[in-house]
């Protein structure tokens, strides 16, 4: 199947300093991906859908100047937190929307492993 | 809106046992349903979907679940689980498109005992 991969797996920040988060779809083009944020414990919220070659569409509550999407190629999508506080700490995925063959509109969603980002 | 809910936080079943995890949602039109696996500091693994057609479908690992239009459910199932089961399971809505959102339910906690 699909392979997503995300990276770093997990990083350690200082409060007021950003990170980047990479999501690369490693077998496939993904002109769609999303990102997602979970809680511990909790489930998925989206926060943005990343499209290729254009602005990310952001989820209503989503702070589209503190967390970044750029989708720069077919196969790569970057989250972005800027000026990191511990509030930010969270788990993040990614995943990439791809079609399936013989048409019909099916589709999956490939999920990468996740990062955790704690901000210290 | 599209919605999902799962109304069991938490399941404890022993080895071997039945199991069966709800799932209801919300959509205004034919929906795209989805049950995905977590396993813990993990991502989310694909155990089976449903776009159209035959309305109980299998999945991976021998679970399989059962589209009720009428009741707008979509409950997962496997007739006898094992102990590397025990994960975090959703259940996700989508709609047609290209690029269709989904929207995932809080959730189901199983954990097996021996």
């Amino acid at each position: 199947g699909a392979v997503v991969s995300q990276h770093p797996s997990w990083v350690i920040c200082k409060s007021g300093t950003s990170v980047k988060i990479e999501c690369r779809s490693l077998d496939f083009q993904a002109t769609t991906m999303f990102w997602y944020r979970q809680f511990p414990k909790q489930s998925l919220m989206l926060m943005a859908t990343s499209n290729e070659g254009s602005k990310a569409t952001y989820e209503q509550g989503v702070e589209k100047d503190k967390f970044l999407i750029n989708h720069a190629s077919l196969t790569l999508s970057t989250l972005t937190v800027t000026s990191a506080h511990p509030e930010d700490s969270s788990f993040y995925i990614c995943s990439a929307h791809q079609g399936l063959a013989g048409g019909g509109g099916g589709y999956e969603q490939y999920f990468g492993p996740g990062t955790r980002l704690t901000v210290t | 809106a599209q919605s999902v809910t799962q109304p069991d936080i938490h399941i404890t079943v022993s080895e071997g046992a039945s199991l069966e995890l709800r799932c209801n949602y919300s959509y205004g039109a034919t929906p795209y349903l989805f049950w995905y696996v977590q396993s813990p500091g993990q991502g989310l693994q694909l155990l089976l979907k449903y776009f159209s057609g035959d309305t109980l479908v299998q999945g991976i690992k021998g679970f399989e679940a059962e589209f009720k239009r009428s009741q707008s459910s979509f409950n997962l199932r496997k007739p006898s689980v094992h102990w590397s089961d025990a994960a975090e399971y959703f259940c996700a809505v989508g709609g047609t498109g290209t690029a269709s959102k989904l929207t995932f339910g809080t959730g189901t906690r199983l954990q097996v005992t021996l």
